[in-house]
């Protein structure tokens, strides 16, 4: 298995444009989280879906920040509109059954100008 | 207050020394903690996770974990300068099915 594919790897985006983030998960896998991370405020948790379905949301910073698993292979995050602040590495990171370990993609690194 | 905090850092040891990383958590219903490796411009990868009271061994790594203070750490046994990297300790609530992860301690191992 190729693990977790996220894209793009940088975005490089104007302030108010529309970000659109992307993930496979492992195949197999029924839990997905999306987590943002920055200096500041380290790794954060954004949402999470198990069998697709989004389970808790409650780390989305704001009604800009929307995430979607229309598969289990495929989910996006996006951003609309995007603000400066929004400026962070993505990670998308899947695992199976609850409390086993979760692995990472490589990460989105999105600066918003 | 954060839910697991850790000590940025960075803790330096030279080559061969024992690194010793700390972490609390404020959640007692936390039942499970990891331990991610970081390096600089990379993805967070699993080394250690613990679930029970008391050490758990790996290789060169030690897992500790108190459910009674509420603290985990892990022991990095001869360290390399490869193991310089940050280490990110998560704790998991089996009740919210998600981690929750401290902001890293950076450690940096001399030649």
């Amino acid at each position: 298995d190729a693990g977790v594919i996220q894209s793009p790897r940088h975005e490089v985006t104007e302030m108010g444009q529309e970000v659109t983030l992307r993930c496979k998960p492992i195949s197999g896998h029924d839990y997905l989280f999306w987590y943002r991370q920055t200096m500041m405020r380290g790794l954060e948790l954004l949402i999470y879906f198990n069998n697709n379905v989004p389970i808790d949301d409650s780390g989305m910073p704001e009604d800009r920040f929307s995430a979607k698993m229309p598969n289990a292979s495929f989910s996006t995050l996006k951003i609309q509109p995007s603000e400066p602040r929004d400026s962070a590495v993505y990670f998308c990171a899947s695992s199976f059954g609850t409390g086993q370990r979760a692995f990472f993609g490589q990460g989105t690194r999105l600066t918003v100008v | 207050q954060k839910e697991v905090e850790q000590n940025s850092g960075p803790l330096s040891v030279p080559e061969g020394a024992i690194a010793s990383l700390n972490c609390t958590y404020s959640d007692r219903g936390s039942q499970s903690f990891f331990w991610y490796r970081q390096y600089s411009g990379k993805s967070p990868e699993l080394i250690m996770f613990i679930y029970s009271n008391g050490d758990k061994e790996d290789g060169r790594f030690t897992a500790q974990l108190n459910k009674a203070s509420q603290y985990v750490s892990l022991l990095i046994r001869d360290s390399q300068p490869s193991d310089s990297a940050t280490y990110l300790c998560a704790g998991m609530n089996t009740g919210f099915q998600k981690l929750v992860f401290g902001t890293g301690t950076r450690l940096l191992v001399s030649p």
